[in-house]
């Protein structure tokens, strides 16, 4: 069964204090791993798609990276407005139905 | 990406009624979906709605209980029927992307409280 587990549930960091979030993944036939941001109240904003292995985004303090068996979100020195709940999703070939992780609640103190 | 706007952004409804969510987008997009996020839990897909067909809907989620409209490209409606307290969610439309019919793009949800 495909499935996505995402790691830790919750985090706190303090600012500047730069950490990773994981999303492993079981699935059969990846098509595409993609990485939101939710605040509170909102709906999810889209940071990175990858496709496969090796692949690596950036964005700001922001770098998500590809593996056969899991996906990191990388966060650099990290500001108090970088807090939020970090989602890993993922579809497989032949669809575009998204499965999503619960998500990475992130706290970063001043 | 597409500006997506929903309607109502939150509602508190009794027991037994029904409420009709709207998903508006600023362009004509192939693919939307309806997702439900219950609290303090990640994103379940409802059903996928395209133009001109009928919607497909994921295990667990049947056409009486979620009927869904799309009548053009840039709208759709979500009804959640006959309401119970357990259908008290966070309701969410997306949209594929104008590049990329894999990525998907979120409307700022409808918060929805059943009493």
């Amino acid at each position: 069964e495909d499935q996505v587990t995402q790691s830790p549930e919750a985090l706190r960091l303090q600012e500047g204090e730069s950490s990773s979030l994981n999303c492993s993944y079981t699935v059969s036939g990846l098509r595409g791993l993609f990485w939101y941001r939710q605040d509170p109240g909102k709906g999810p904003e889209f940071l990175f798609t990858l496709y496969s292995a090796g692949e690596e985004k950036e964005k700001e303090r922001l770098k998500a990276t590809l593996t056969k068996k899991e996906s990191f979100l990388h966060i650099t020195a990290p500001k108090p407005e970088d807090s939020a709940t970090y989602l890993c999703a993922f579809t497989t070939s032949g669809t575009y139905k998204y499965i999503f992780g619960t998500g990475t609640r992130l706290k970063v103190l001043a | 990406s597409a500006v997506i706007s929903q309607k109502p952004s939150r509602d508190i409804c009794q027991r037994g009624t029904s409420l009709t969510i709207q998903c508006q987008v600023d362009s004509q997009v192939t693919m939307m979906f309806w997702y439900r996020q219950q609290p303090g839990q990640s994103l379940t897909l409802i059903a996928t709605a395209n133009q001109g067909s009928e919607a497909t809907y994921e295990s667990g989620f049947v056409i009486d209980k979620f009927p869904i409209s799309r009548p053009n490209l840039t709208f759709s409606t979500l009804t959640v029927s006959n309401m119970s307290p357990e259908d008290s969610s966070i309701y969410l439309c997306s949209v594929d992307g104008p590049f990329s019919t894999d990525t998907q793009y979120f409307g700022p949800g409808t918060r929805l409280t059943v009493l």
